[in-house]
């Protein structure tokens, strides 16, 4: 059972837009900053968003990272089938002296 | 950045193994750096974090008492010592830059490939 809890899976047309999750607590996403970051097995994990919304170097406009209180939400604008992966969040926990992560959010474009 | 991890392989349940990663293209003493591991079938899960002057480590529950994280800032290298190694250990583990010398999560801005450790009889 992750700290941070995500939905396992969504599931989006081409040219859609999706909305991915991350619930956590006063010790984790609500203190530190929330990073997000896709994932294909096997592969790199890549960083998508950094500091809860900033979007690195190279990273599309397409992409965007928010979070309020408790909880952060990665959005994705004009999906491609690119895009189908697993999409992690990920932060600081003081109650666990650990850094955690979601559990993954799978995402399918179809 | 680069990050080239090494040392996984196949090993019995019990003994141990030590990881490597070598850093390039970054002054490495100035960043945290961490594993992370993905089990078969399984999510990411953060192993463990150090400074960049080594001097402060932290440890996932799993692994504390048994997996021992340090770094050489003359050779530009991370290690991962694992002893007591366990099934559950199995995964692809991978090494991680941090943005900040913490060596506390803030975000890793780069990651190597892995390295497969599968511990079986």
């Amino acid at each position: 059972q992750s700290v941070l809890t995500q939905p396992p899976s969504v599931t989006a047309a081409p040219g859609q837009r999706v909305t991915i999750s991350c619930s956590g607590s006063t010790s984790n996403i609500e203190t530190y900053s929330v990073s997000w970051y896709r994932h294909v097995p096997g592969t790199a994990p890549k960083l998508l968003i950094c500091e809860d919304n900033k979007r690195p170097s190279g990273i599309p406009d397409r992409f965007s990272g928010s979070k309020s209180g408790t909880s952060a939400t990665l959005g994705i604008t004009g999906l491609q089938n690119g895009d189908e992966a697993d999409y992690y969040c990920a932060t600081w926990d003081s109650s666990l002296s650990a850094a955690v992560f979601g559990g993954g959010t799978k995402l399918t474009v179809l | 950045v680069q990050l080239l991890e090494s040392g996984g392989g196949l090993v019995q349940p019990g003994k141990s193994l030590r990881l490597s990663c070598e850093v390039s293209g970054s002054t490495f003493r100035n960043y945290g750096m961490n594993w992370v591991r993905q089990a078969p079938g399984k999510g990411l899960e953060w192993v463990s974090g150090i400074s960049g002057s080594g001097v402060n480590t932290y440890y996932a529950d799993s692994v504390r008492g048994r997996f021992t994280i340090s770094r050489d800032n003359s050779k530009n290298t991370l290690y991962l010592q694992m002893n007591s190694l366990r099934a559950e250990d199995t995964a692809l583990y991978y090494c991680a830059k941090d943005s900040w010398p913490s060596g506390r999560l803030y975000y890793f801005d780069y990651w190597g490939q892995g390295t497969l450790v599968t511990v079986s009889s």
